[in-house]
Parts: structure tokens; sequence; C-alpha cells
């Protein structure tokens, strides 16, 4: 069974700071692994989706890193700013009857401090 | 930009009752999901949907869940008898493909029960 892991539960940076926020997970036979973006109480925005063929994605300031091998995935944000704060979901799949079901972790409470 | 939007935001039910939980996925998107989330844990994986039919399940959609696609545009989740153990925030996702398919996911529905 697939377990997905983050790892800190929660970070507080000064503002300007770059962050790397890590994620771990179990079966390496993934499909593709996603981070996600939550807000309190709100839903799931999705930033980047790394496919299990290639090894990191990139959009503005924030960067996905993918080790298939290791079990591992950063998310790398540079130059934080307080609208990054929020909780950062990594979820990976596995293609099963043509469709992804998503395993996701525990997430990183991200405070960016002004 | 489309969005998955889900009705209502916030339902409160008595144990027992059934409950509807609606979504709106993107209008060209053809594999459609649930998840949910109890207060303070992990994002989970109830059901998936392609083809008018139940792709694959949890453990936790058990008979007292039930997904339909009753038109074109809409997506259900029915819980019959609705547990105290159901209280949990309820997410809609679609994709446009099942493989590599990056999920969109809605804003979510809070489930009180009481």
């Amino acid at each position: 069974k697939q377990e997905v892991t983050q790892i800190p539960a929660a970070l507080s940076v000064p503002e300007g700071e770059n962050l790397v926020l890590n994620c771990s997970f179990t079966d390496s036979a993934i499909y593709n692994l996603q981070w996600f973006r939550q807000d309190p109480g709100k839903g799931l925005t999705s930033l980047l989706l790394i496919q299990s063929s290639q090894r990191e994605q990139t959009s503005g300031r924030l960067n996905a890193s993918l080790d298939k091998s290791s079990g591992r995935s950063t998310l790398y944000i540079a130059a934080s700013q307080p609208g990054d704060s929020a909780t950062y979901l990594c979820a990976v799949s596995r293609r099963n009857f043509g469709n992804e079901k998503l395993t996701f972790g525990t997430g990183t409470r991200l405070t960016i401090i002004p | 930009e489309p969005e998955v939007t889900q009705t209502p935001s916030h339902q409160v039910t008595q144990m027992g009752q059934e409950v509807i939980l609606r979504c709106v996925p993107i209008s060209n998107h053809l594999y459609f999901y649930w998840y949910r989330q109890i207060l303070g844990q992990k994002v989970e994986f109830l059901v998936s949907f392609y083809n008018n039919e139940i792709s694959e399940k949890s453990e936790i959609f058990d008979d007292q869940f039930s997904v339909e696609r009753p038109d074109g545009s809409n997506f259900t989740l029915k819980i019959r008898s609705t547990k105290l153990e159901d209280s949990a925030m309820y997410f809609c996702a679609s994709s446009r493909t099942g493989v590599v398919g990056e999920q969109y996911f809605g804003p979510g529905t809070r489930l009180t029960v009481t």
C-alpha cells in the first residue's frame, strides 16, 4: 500500500527566503506526482504535475523535482511571499483501469512571516 | 479559466438522513473523482468514474455511497444514511484524460452530520 509522507509538518520562514518542502513515497511504481496548495477551509489548487518520466517541472517561482528511484520529490519555492502561506500537499498516482487515483500526503503548513 | 464547481458549500444533516452532493466538472473532462478530507486528516480517495460507470472505489465507498452523472454536466455523490463519521470535506475532481491526467479540484462541500 502506497504511503506518502511530508516533512516537516509545519514551517515558518521570513519573507524573501527560498525554501524546500519534502515529499516521500514508499512505492516507486508511480505514474505522476502532483503538488497542490490548500488554503484554510478551501479546495485544492494544482501547482505542478510531474510525469514519472520527468525529473522536474517549473512554474514561476516554483520548481518541483522527482526522484522515483529514491521515492522522493521536493518543491522549491523561491523568494517566498506572505501570499505563499498555505498548506502544501503532494499526491502520487498509479494508473489503474485507465485512470488515476491520487494518494495524498499529510501536507506541510507553510507560514511566511512578513 | 474553467473550474470545477460544487454545491452546496456547507451541508448540515441529521444522522440517518440522505444527502446528495453536487459537482459540475470542467466541461471537456471525461474522468471524475470524489475525495474526502476528515478534519485534520489526509485527503482520501473515494471513487473514480468514467464512461458512466465506476472505475475504482476505495474501501470507504461502501453500499451507503453512490455516484451518478444524471446529465451531461452534473456529477453527484449520494450518501444514503449518513453517520457521524461521514462528517468531512468532500472534494470533486475531474481530469481531461485518465492517463497523465492533471486532476482539478472543486472548492469542496463541508458535510456536518449531527
